[in-house]
């Protein structure tokens, strides 16, 4: 069964410039998140979507990010303009439907690596 | 703020040694604490620990939870250099109806032959 794939790997871009991110779930897993690492410090959580709609966007930095998963399978997050602050690892994770009082492991893609120079 | 604290933030050691990772954490309605290793690429799950006290195994990974000092520690005996990686501890915390998890710096542990 395939992992979570996101595509780039690696992006270089210029400051101004929009760029736009893909994750791809594993089949079948409506909950879909979006993290990402900045240089030194941890993993923060960005958005959370269930199936498509946005359950919880409160990591969101600002409105220059726009996640989105349009018939609820693979997902998108863009940003527009960037800027340097927003290099970092940007990671995906997809998980089952939540089974009440269980937990549903969150599986990662490899992440993108997004440089602002 | 939820907040999740490890230590050491980085460790190298010989090969056969054995290693204790340290996670505190301040989570607002804590559900349970989470251990990740994250090689190149993306994290995989180790273990997810929700009882105090009670040890969970894995091969030579062992974890163990303290719920009313807040803490967990990963412990790897016998370390091989393909436990070289960086772990990450998280807080899964439950806000209304989903699970939100918060992520700790990560300890990058790295091991010499």
């Amino acid at each position: 069964e395939a992992g979570v794939t996101q595509f780039p790997s690696h992006s270089v871009i210029e400051k101004g410039q929009t760029v736009t991110l893909r994750c791809d779930p594993i089949s079948g897993h409506d909950n879909l998140y979006w993290y990402r690492r900045v240089m030194g410090k941890e993993i923060k959580f960005l958005l959370h979507f269930v199936k498509e709609s946005k359950q919880d966007e409160s990591g969101m930095p600002n409105n220059r990010f726009l996640a989105e998963r349009t018939g609820g399978t693979y997902s998108t997050l863009k940003v527009q303009p960037a800027e340097l602050e927003d290099s970092g690892v940007y990671f995906c994770a997809s998980s089952q439907e939540k089974q009440r009082g269980g937990y549903n492991e969150q599986f990662f893609g490899p992440g993108t690596r997004l440089t602002v120079l | 703020e939820d907040k999740v604290v490890q230590s050491p933030l980085s460790l190298v050691v010989h090969e056969g040694d054995t290693v204790t990772l340290n996670c505190s954490y301040e989570v607002t309605n804590f559900r349970s604490l989470l251990w990740y290793k994250q090689e190149k690429k993306a994290p995989t799950f180790l273990f997810m620990l929700t009882s105090s006290g009670i040890e969970k195994k894995s091969g030579r990974l062992s974890s163990i939870l303290d719920k009313k000092e807040l803490f967990s520690i990963l412990n790897i005996t016998a370390t091989q250099t393909g436990d070289s990686a960086v772990y990450l501890c998280a807080g899964r915390r439950l806000k209304t109806s989903y699970d939100k998890v918060i992520f700790g710096p990560g300890t990058s542990l790295s091991v010499i032959p």
